[in-house]
């Protein structure tokens, strides 16, 4: 399966503290992102990085790329208790099918995070 | 600017019955898809669409169909459902096939 998965399923931290969640994958891809998801809600695009790309940032968001160990992480620095959520990689594969790029993500199973006031 | 509108969001159904989810985007994207999401198991692709007129299967098609008349519209048909078809659906687009998904709030799904 091109599915990535997140590492670690459930993390709980202190407001203050830094969450670090990690996602690995199987095959080549385009592009990785991550998203986030509130409990009942839809998910939230936050951050994508692509596959010639090590580090991206925006805000208190760091994410990193490794195409050779196929992972990548998420770090969310100085965690406040609104950043409780489940968070999602997701992959853009490179496979071709019938002669087409097929447009479509892979989804992880998710990390939830709680952080505690 | 409403992004992805998601209607019903909430139904129960009998098995057997046949119901149709319709998703709306005012963003002229130019792609649409179809996820359920389970506990555990993240989210799957059911249908996806490249454009008006054309539908495309996922990674778990089975016992459902989808049309794209219309840009903005996806529907997602259920003909005879199934308990195992309890889930919660969500709808997305983009404007390009590497780009940023944009969901809607998502259909909550129950088949007794």
């Amino acid at each position: 399966s091109q599915q990535g998965e997140e590492d670690p399923q459930a993390l709980s931290i202190q407001e203050g503290e830094n969450a670090t969640m990690n996602c690995s994958y199987k095959t080549s891809i385009n592009n990785l992102q991550w998203y986030r998801q509130n409990s009942g809600r839809g998910l939230v695009h936050l951050i994508l990085i692509r596959s010639n790309e090590r580090e991206k940032h925006s805000g208190r968001l760091r994410v990193t790329l490794d195409t050779s160990k196929k992972s990548s992480s998420l770090l969310i620095t100085a965690s406040r208790a609104a950043d409780t959520a489940s968070y999602f990689c997701a992959t853009d594969s490179r496979r071709w099918d019938r002669g087409s790029t097929l447009g479509r993500l892979y989804f992880g199973r998710g990390t939830q995070l709680t952080v505690w006031p | 600017n409403a992004g992805v509108t998601q209607t019903p969001k909430f139904r129960v159904l009998k098995t057997g019955q046949s119901m149709t989810l319709l998703c709306a985007q005012d963003m002229n994207h130019e792609y649409m898809y179809w996820y359920r999401q389970d506990p555990g198991m993240g989210l799957r692709l059911i249908h996806y669409s490249v454009g008006e007129g054309t539908t495309a299967k996922g990674e778990v098609p089975d016992g459902y169909n989808v049309s794209r008349l219309k840009k903005q519209n996806f529907l997602l048909g259920l003909e005879s459902a199934a308990p195992s078809q309890t889930s919660v659906y969500f709808c997305a687009s983009s404007k390009g096939r590497t780009g940023e998904l944009f969901f809607g709030e998502g259909s909550r799904l129950t088949v007794l």
